[in-house]
């Protein structure tokens, strides 16, 4: 069965620390790693998508790391904002052509002033 | 174009009475997916289309849901005889096929049913 776990579940820093979010996936054949940002109420928002070709992508502050070998990714940011609260969605892509995405549960970020 | 849109953004409802929600993707996208999210859970997938052409639904999409696409743009997904484990947020996204990146989520749409 494909799954896709995520840890912590939640996380609370300080304002301006910096962070990272693990993700582990089973989910064969693969074909992308996403990393989505879900504010309270909103749709998610992509943040950074990955190829199995791919180690590392950067979207200002936000830098994921993906490692098909081992099945884990990362997502690391820098110097957190109050903005960053949100929960940070990791998602795999199965290559069955249809897109068909499976979600983490999540972890909750809560940056504190 | 703005993005993928959704409407209602929030409905409540009593149960058993039906429902129909709203998805307008990305005027370029052939893909629509629905998924529903409830609190502290990823987005489970329902459905998809491709064009008009419905080419899966998940176990979860029971007999009281029903989604169409009737001309390959908009799409409704309605919910019939609601109960209250239907509260949650319904989520649509768009692609475009052969395109991840540009795979994109609306804001959904919040339902309780009480």
């Amino acid at each position: 069965k494909n799954q896709v776990e995520q840890s912590p579940q939640s996380l609370i820093i300080l304002e301006g620390k910096n962070c990272t979010l693990q993700c582990n996936y089973t989910v064969s054949p693969f074909s992308n790693l996403r990393w989505y940002k879900q504010d309270t109420g909103r749709g998610p928002v992509s943040l950074t998508i990955m190829t199995f070709s791919e180690n590392t992508k950067s979207n200002g502050r936000y830098t994921a790391t993906l490692d098909a070998d081992t099945k884990q990714s990362s997502l690391h940011i820098t110097a957190s904002q109050l903005s960053d609260s949100a929960s940070y969605i990791c998602v795999v892509s199965a290559n069955f052509g249809n897109e068909k995405l499976t979600f983490g549960t999540g972890t909750r970020l809560t940056i504190i002033p | 174009d703005t993005g993928v849109s959704q409407n209602p953004r929030h409905k409540i409802t009593k149960r058993g009475q039906n429902v129909t929600f709203r998805c307008d993707p990305i005027s370029e996208h052939n893909r629509l997916y629905w998924y529903r999210q409830t609190l502290g859970q990823g987005p489970e997938f329902l459905t998809y289309f491709q064009n008009e052409a419905q080419l899966e639904k998940s176990r979860l999409l029971s007999d009281r849901f029903s989604a169409e696409r009737p001309k390959g743009s908009f799409s409704t997904l309605e919910i019939q005889r609601t109960e209250q484990g239907d509260s949650a947020m319904y989520l649509c996204a768009s692609s475009l096929a052969g395109r991840p990146y540009g795979y994109t989520f609306g804001s959904g749409t919040r339902l309780t049913v009480v």
